[in-house]
């Protein structure tokens, strides 16, 4: 069975400092890993997804995350944060067969001026 | 322009009444998904439908009902048999492939009166 757990549930920065939001993964195959954001009252938007291509992935808005094997893990970045960047971020884990995506809990990202 | 179009916004049930969520998407994919945002839980699939006149249940699909007679188009009934029906419900499609993201409406938001 395939899991994910995003260990922060509220991650709160200033304006101009770096993000990081944490998640480490469980999955019996190769999976597929993707970051989405949601703003309130919204559905989701992909931010960026991990296909094995490359372990460093880069996304949009100035997001990128790592995929290490060895950590099961695939933290989300970003050098300077925006208040713009405030939102709810999932992290999901695909499996190999037909796309069914299992979400984490959720990270609620604050960013103060 | 393409996207997935969720109607309507807030919606309010009576106690013993089945109402309806509308989905439609304009962006010709195959699959489609209904799932369920209840605060700190993420999302968890209610249904979903690969193809036109199939679908399956997904980990919550009790107290819902779906048909998908149409390609662009996956309608929700939540029935009176969903005692807890309060939550975000956001529809989701994607074309086949298990490496390529779902795309997100702007969700439904169910109350009861």
């Amino acid at each position: 069975a395939q899991s994910v757990t995003q260990l922060d549930s509220h991650v709160s920065v200033s304006e101009g400092t770096p993000v990081l939001l944490r998640c480490n993964y469980s999955s019996s195959y190769s999976p597929s890993l993707f970051w989405y954001v949601q703003h309130p009252n919204k559905g989701l938007q992909l931010l960026l997804k991990y296909t094995s291509a490359a372990t460093l992935v880069k996304g949009i808005n100035g997001f990128e995350a790592e995929f290490k094997k060895s950590e099961t893990s695939f933290h989300l970045t970003k050098p300077s944060a925006h208040m713009s960047d405030a939102a709810e971020y999932f992290c999901v884990v695909s499996n190999t067969g037909f796309q069914k995506l299992v979400f984490g809990t959720g990270t609620r990202l604050l960013v103060s001026p | 322009d393409g996207g997935i179009t969720q109607s309507p916004k807030y919606l309010f049930r009576k106690e013993g009444q089945n109402v309806t969520l509308s989905c439609e998407q304009n962006l010709n994919h195959d699959a489609m998904y209904w799932y369920r945002q209840d605060p700190g839980q993420g999302l968890r699939l209610i249904y979903y439908s690969q193809i036109v006149n199939d679908f399956q249940k997904g980990d919550i699909a009790e107290g819902y009902s779906v048909s998908r007679e149409k390609k662009e188009s996956f309608p929700l009934t939540v029935t009176s048999a969903q005692k807890n029906p309060t939550a975000f419900y956001l529809c989701a499609s994607s074309a086949p492939g298990p490496l390529l993201a779902q795309h997100f409406g702007d969700g439904t938001r169910l109350s009861i009166l």
